[in-house]
């Protein structure tokens, strides 16, 4: 089935360091979301992205939705290790609430 | 508060027995999910339901099944469960507004020997 490509798979970063990771879809989406899982945890919803360039912040996060509705990003200014797990993007293509995840960026940060 | 969860938290069981795993959200959520995550695919869909009745095959529904007999549960049924089937099973809820996103149980993980 279709999965939405997510890079990188992996970052490991010293903290205070800035981490980005990158979602692309080969289609025009309605929206995106943005997911956080910690070790042996649940995925959490962040953040859901509708329009064309928007950017949302939440402290030191950043989303954005590219102009085309097609690919997205996350930013992590000054990395802390509250911010270990993996990100997931989750699309939306149009069919109410079903989405399809990204295969995520699992985050580490050490001291 | 309301919540979503899922039971048992951990299953061992054996090839070819039936299996079924418990979702249960006290949101009231009309849309319920069912995932598997297993390590390089991240979270794949494998039933769905818009409400009371609906159910809808997602892109690995093969070897599973769902009902939904009230809002509250939407229990996933793996009919003879295969060793490909171990892995972790998630199952999710969120309102008919998109803007909240998915809440998502404890999780369930599953071993089939």
């Amino acid at each position: 089935g279709q999965q939405v490509m997510q890079i990188p798979q992996y970052q490991h970063v010293q903290e205070g360091e800035d981490f980005t990771t990158y979602c692309n879809s080969s289609t025009t989406l309605s929206n995106i979301q943005w997911y956080k899982q910690r070790p042996g945890g649940h995925p959490v919803f962040l953040i859901q992205l509708v329009k064309s360039g928007e950017v949302k912040k939440q402290k030191r996060l950043t989303f954005q939705f590219g102009e085309a509705k097609k690919n997205s990003s996350l930013h992590i200014t000054a990395t802390q290790t509250t911010d270990v797990g993996t990100y997931f993007c989750a699309e939306n293509t149009g069919t109410a609430s079903k989405l399809t995840f990204g295969t995520g960026t699992r985050l580490q940060v050490t001291l | 508060d309301a919540e979503i969860t899922q039971s048992p938290r951990h299953k061992i069981t054996e090839t070819g027995r039936q299996v079924t795993l418990a979702c249960h959200q006290t949101w009231n959520h009309n849309n319920m999910f069912w995932y598997r995550q297993d390590l390089g695919h991240g979270l794949r869909l494998i039933h769905y339901s818009y409400g009371v009745h609906d159910t809808n095959k997602g892109e690995v529904s093969d070897g599973y099944s769902v009902s939904r007999s009230n809002t509250e549960d939407l229990p996933l049924t793996l009919e003879s469960a295969a060793s490909s089937q171990t892995s972790v099973y998630f199952c999710a809820s969120s309102p008919d507004t998109d803007r909240e996103g998915q809440f998502f149980g404890p999780g369930t993980r599953l071993t089939v020997l």
